[in-house]
């Protein structure tokens, strides 16, 4: 138990349909991060979020729009996902993203998209 | 972000020292040297960074060379359950860029 929750673990959405994964840190922090990582390939940061600020936007379509309304929630909302966006979706969190600092991810949610 | 050089996969056996390199020949000065694991199907778990000196907690120690191109993780003694892919990572700005990393495997 790293102190960051996601849910739902596991999630199917056909390509039409619109499902958001929320991601709670009890750690203090105040930044958290999204994560993407398909089959095989290396975890790829996708948004990262600074005492609510978006901070970067690591080039990812707009078909994911993400959402920070306080320091402790962050949700990723999906539309029109495509098959290839099928991927364990993972969220962390640290304090100010700055040397040195640690990041604690929570477990992932396991989304498949047909 | 320097990048790093990882072997791919390692064994190791039960109750011996895990000894995991990583070259980062492009490091520059202020940059720390992070390590993360992740076990299968899990989130990554933080191990333990440095700078310029060795540094040890209760799950790991990392040995930097005094050039600092190059770094050791050792887990002392190792577990079933330390199998997973080990990730080293050399960063300065906020973004943590995982590679490939090496695969442990620890055998009975």
């Amino acid at each position: 138990e790293t102190g960051v929750t996601q849910t739902p673990r596991h999630l199917v959405m056909g390509m039409t349909n619109k499902k958001s994964l929320k991601c709670e840190q009890h750690l203090g922090h105040n930044a958290m991060y999204w994560y993407k990582q398909s089959a095989k390939k290396p975890l790829e940061l996708m948004f990262v979020y600074n005492f609510k600020e978006q901070t970067e936007n690591n080039s990812v379509p707009s078909r994911f729009s993400p959402e920070c309304p306080n320091s402790s929630h962050l949700f990723l909302h999906l539309h029109t996902l495509q098959p290839e966006d099928s991927a364990l979706y993972l969220c962390a969190s640290s304090h100010a993203p700055r040397d040195p600092y640690e990041q604690y991810f929570g477990p992932g949610t396991r989304l498949t998209v047909t | 972000d320097a990048k790093t050089t990882q072997p791919p996969s390692m064994d190791c056996a039960e109750g011996r020292a895990a000894n995991l390199p990583c070259n980062h020949s492009t490091i520059s000065g202020n940059e720390y040297v992070y390590w993360y694991r992740q076990i299968h199907s899990q989130g990554p778990q933080y191990i333990i960074h440095g700078l310029k000196n060795n540094e040890t907690n209760e799950m790991a120690s990392l040995i930097i060379t005094e050039d600092r191109k190059s770094s050791t993780l050792i887990l002392p003694h190792a577990t079933l359950r330390d199998t997973a892919v080990y990730y080293c990572i050399v960063r300065l700005s906020e973004k943590l860029v995982f590679g490939k990393g090496t695969k442990l495997t620890v055998n009975p």
